[in-house]
């Protein structure tokens, strides 16, 4: 079965400073790779998605991310971290051809220091 | 604006009581998904549904109950038989195939926190 893993529960940064969050996955085949972001209290926002092609995919906000095959790593970065990114990141796979279901991991919440 | 739908936002369950929590969308999706999310454990499937009058259980379906009667529409009952119904539920809603332009993504409502009292 399909799993993501998310290694880091909680991250701080201040703010201006660069960010990467990392998100490792164990499937045999590539799988369709998404981030979401959510604001306390509220629903999930898709940031970016990989299914194929360029292996750094561009999303909103300034945010972009990086599959490496090899690795099974599908890893955040930004470059300058605002206060208002502050919120929790999930990770999210889906075996190809499949609709059944996405398997989150299990979060990082990051902090945003002034 | 196309968007999903949920509603109540806050939902209170005497224990005994069956709720039944609301999710819309006009987004014309083929599959709608219920997810609870508890805090560290991200989000878990209950159930999904990929078309209409069909449905199959997801990871944590024992004690809830869904329908899917319109393509719009995927209601979610918490039984009385879910032991531990207070959490944060998440409909999400999304093409069942990677669309021409390359559209997969899901599409989230803004949760029900249900709590029981």
């Amino acid at each position: 079965a399909q799993s993501v893993t998310q290694p880091d529960i909680h991250i701080t940064v201040s703010e201006g400073a660069s960010l990467e969050l990392r998100c490792n996955y164990s499937y045999g085949a590539t799988p369709y790779l998404f981030w979401y972001v959510q604001s306390p209290g509220q629903g999930l926002q898709l940031l970016l998605k990989y299914f194929s092609g360029d292996t750094l995919v561009q999303g909103i906000k300034g945010f972009e991310a990086e599959f490496k095959r090899s690795q099974s790593s599908f890893n955040l970065r930004k470059p300058s971290v605002h206060w208002s990114d502050a919120a929790e990141y999930f990770c999210a796979v889906e075996m190809t051809g499949s609709a059944r279901q996405l398997t989150f991991g299990s979060g990082t919440q990051l902090t945003v220091l002034p | 604006d196309g968007g999903i739908t949920q509603s109540p936002k806050y939902l209170f369950r005497k224990e005994g009581q069956n709720v039944t929590l609301s999710c819309e969308q006009n987004l014309n999706h083929d599959a709608m998904y219920w997810y609870r999310q508890d805090p560290g454990q991200g989000l878990r499937l209950i159930y999904y549904s990929q078309i209409v009058n069909d449905f199959q259980k997801g990871d944590i379906a024992e004690g809830y109950s869904v329908s899917r009667e319109k393509k719009e529409s995927f209601p979610l009952t918490v039984t009385s038989a879910q032991k531990n119904p207070t959490a944060f539920y998440l409909c999400a809603s999304r093409y069942r195939r990677v669309t021409g332009d390359g559209r997969l993504e899901a599409f989230f409502g803004q949760g029900t926190r249900l709590t029981v009292v």
